[in-house]
């Protein structure tokens, strides 16, 4: 498995601004992925963050609104932008760790609790 | 059609009785199943994968797949009160993103 941590673990901020998570990995990992978790419901794919190219968005997911970056295999960042109470949520990134044993598999981090005023 | 469909719950067994969770899928191409517990303000721990027809055991966990009927299923043997939590279960295709179903809340009563 892959130790997964991210900063903030949790934030309040005002409408309109910006919060940027940080998603940091012990090993290298090829896939990288923030989900969105908004209260009482399941997981939804935000995005794919690829190394060294742009982001792959699910449909309903922009790049203005949620740029993302991977500078390398082991860091990514999520920025939640211009946001408002609707993106009151907790925010996750998933790694695809490259399997020994070639079997897929996905861990999670432990989250950052969003919550917009 | 959900791509991966639960019973939302509450599922609720008492202690030492088997719990079982269920889920369906409607991707032939899937390739890798899970499932994940989740902790009310955690995030999901993977505690089964499974990748190919019939049963997989580990502990007081079972998990079973028929790809025919695109179904999985977890048992859960000898229920404990620690055990209640949302199950979400989850498929792969590839290195694609996982795909989760909307979970099933257990609750194991002492």
């Amino acid at each position: 498995s892959a130790v997964i941590s991210q900063k903030p673990s949790r934030d309040i901020c005002q409408r309109g601004t910006s919060l940027t998570i940080q998603c940091q990995v012990d090993s290298q990992v090829t896939m990288m992925f923030w989900y969105r978790q908004q209260p009482g419901q399941s997981l939804t794919l935000i995005a794919t963050a690829n190394q060294g190219s742009e982001a792959t968005y699910e449909s309903g997911f922009v790049i203005d609104k949620f740029p993302i970056s991977r500078p390398n295999l082991t860091f990514s960042t999520l920025t939640v932008s211009n946001m408002s109470p609707e993106d009151s949520s907790i925010y996750l990134c998933s790694v695809d760790p490259l399997p020994r044993d070639r079997k897929e598999t996905q861990y999670f981090g432990p989250g950052t609790r969003l919550l917009v005023l | 059609q959900k791509e991966v469909e639960q019973n939302s719950g509450p599922l609720s067994v008492p202690e030492g009785a088997i719990a079982s969770l269920n889920c369906t899928y409607s991707d032939r191409g899937s390739q890798s199943f899970f499932w994940y517990r989740q902790y009310s303000g955690k995030s999901p721990e993977l505690i089964m994968s499974i990748y190919s027809n019939g049963d997989k055991e580990d502990g007081r966990f079972t998990a079973q797949l028929n790809k025919a009927s695109q179904y999985v299923s977890l048992l859960i043997r000898d229920s404990q009160p620690s055990d209640s939590a949302t199950y979400l279960c989850a498929v792969k295709r590839g290195r694609r993103a996982l795909t989760f179903g909307s979970g099933t809340r257990l609750q194991v009563q002492p």
